[in-house]
């Protein structure tokens, strides 16, 4: 299918555990971007992408990791997840063209729970 | 004090009226401006670009006001499909590399 999508659709963890949550855009998309958005605060952006092998940090980057070996696939890892890292996870894509950046689209989200 | 700020609402509006709502935002180099729509907590959807001329797209309208620094989301005969929240979203600047800057929603509840 074409578009963006997540998976696990919901996980459920416990505390220490590792967790990696998958990302795939069949667009080839530069840019890829993975959020958490919990109530109160809307969407926080966790990590980003500029291609394939170029990551950084975004706002709240503790606790997570993720690797960029191939355009379409953004995969986010939880190297032990905590329960604070309970929240809904939004992937997100989008490319530059004519000198500006377009909307970002997102994918269905993963709905992670810690316990 | 937040980049990208909206009023959380709920805008509680009745069927076929109009509501509106701003969206403020603190970097003055932003570029690009977008509404989002999210309905419960699935993934934001593209409703509309912001241009600087202001757009309207059916029943919505956006504008943006760089003087002041805000942009907002009009909707005339409000339907009870557009209960939802609807996000804001700003790009910085031209070194951003695509980053987006949310605003945290601002609900609206159509009512019959």
């Amino acid at each position: 299918d074409a578009g963006i999508t997540q998976s696990p659709r919901y996980k459920i963890t416990e505390t220490g555990r590792q967790v990696t949550l998958m990302c795939h855009q069949t667009w080839s998309h530069s840019y890829m971007f993975w959020y958490r958005q919990d109530l109160g605060h809307g969407l926080r952006l966790i990590y980003y992408s500029a291609a394939a092998d170029i990551t950084d940090k975004g706002e709240v980057p503790d606790g997570y990791v993720v690797s960029r070996s191939k355009t379409e696939n953004f995969p986010l890892t939880l190297e032990s997840a905590t329960r604070s890292q309970t929240s809904v996870y939004f992937c997100a894509s989008t490319e530059l063209a004519g000198g500006s950046y377009n909307e970002q689209f997102f994918g269905p989200g993963t709905r992670l729970t810690v316990l | 004090r937040k980049e990208v700020e909206q009023d959380p609402g709920p805008f509680n509006v009745p069927e076929g009226a109009t509501v509106a709502f701003n969206c403020t935002y603190s970097n003055s180099a932003s570029q690009s401006f977008f509404w989002y729509r999210q309905d419960c907590r699935k993934e934001p959807k593209l409703l509309m670009s912001v241009y600087s001329s202001g757009n309207e797209d059916g029943r919505f309208t956006a504008q943006l006001n760089r003087a002041s620094q805000y942009i907002s989301l009009l909707i005339r005969d409000s339907k009870l499909s557009d209960s939802a929240t609807y996000l804001c979203a700003v790009i910085p600047g031209a070194d951003s590399w695509g980053k987006f800057q949310f605003g945290a929603g601002t609900q609206v509840v159509v009512t019959p």
